[in-house]
């Protein structure tokens, strides 16, 4: 079963980095996934396709500070100089024949 | 620049039936896939149905498939819902989400949604 696993919750100070984790269950750690941000009351917002060799591509006008990469299941996306418009909830995506599937979503605080 | 409207949400009682529209504009429509997710209140992101660019491959998430149909107009630029048989936990804001996959891939355009509340 097609599942993506990711932390409720992360939080780092006003221009640290973070990295956010999300795991593709077992069986499917050539899976792309892609990264989506929530602000608060807004749509979502495509940040990056991320393939299991970490190449990526980001979507239009995402800022160099956001970054992707990958390690067996685990797919990254590491956001450096931490804005607080970076405040957000951040989802990772991947798909299969019939099937989309969305992670839990980690809450992202700047402190 | 790529626009996506999402319209026709509401108050349904239990039920009842709606159909939500995505007016697409910016890009050639008929191009590309298209989805519906949805986002209950406080809670993530669902997957609700895609449809490929010709309507040929057409899917649905296990908690709709039966009760939802999805469509296109490709002539209109638009992408629908129609949403049978509503229940309380279908309450949600309703997106839609372009797709440049011929099959499903990443979701690189979303719409600013619209709200569905079943409730009597």
């Amino acid at each position: 079963q097609l599942v993506l696993t990711q932390s409720p919750s992360a939080s780092a100070s006003l221009g640290a980095s973070v990295k956010l984790t999300c795991t593709l269950s077992s069986g499917h750690s050539s899976y792309a996934i892609a990264w989506h941000q929530e602000q608060p009351e807004k749509g979502p917002r495509y940040l990056m396709k991320l393939n299991s060799d970490g190449s990526h591509s980001k979507g239009d006008g995402i800022p160099d500070r956001f970054s992707g990469s990958s390690s067996g299941a685990e797919r990254y996306l590491t956001i450096s100089s931490l804005q607080s418009e970076d405040e957000a909830d951040y989802y990772c995506q991947t798909w299969g024949t019939g099937i989309v599937v969305f992670g839990g979503g980690t809450k992202l605080t700047v402190l | 620049e790529v626009q996506l409207v999402e319209s026709g949400g509401g108050l349904v009682k239990p039920g009842g039936s709606l159909r939500l529209s995505c007016a697409a504009s910016g890009f050639t429509f008929s191009s590309y896939s298209m989805n519906w997710v949805r986002q209950a209140p406080g809670k993530g992101l669902e997957w609700v149905s895609f449809s490929s660019s010709s309507s040929s491959y057409i899917y649905y998430a296990g908690s709709v498939k039966g009760r939802f149909t999805i469509s296109r107009d490709n002539a209109k630029n638009s992408l629908y819902l129609q949403m049978n048989s509503l229940r309380a936990e279908d309450t949600a804001v309703y997106y839609c989400a372009r797709d440049p996959g011929g099959g499903p891939s990443e979701f690189d355009y979303w719409g600013q949604g619209t709200l569905v509340t079943v409730s009597s």
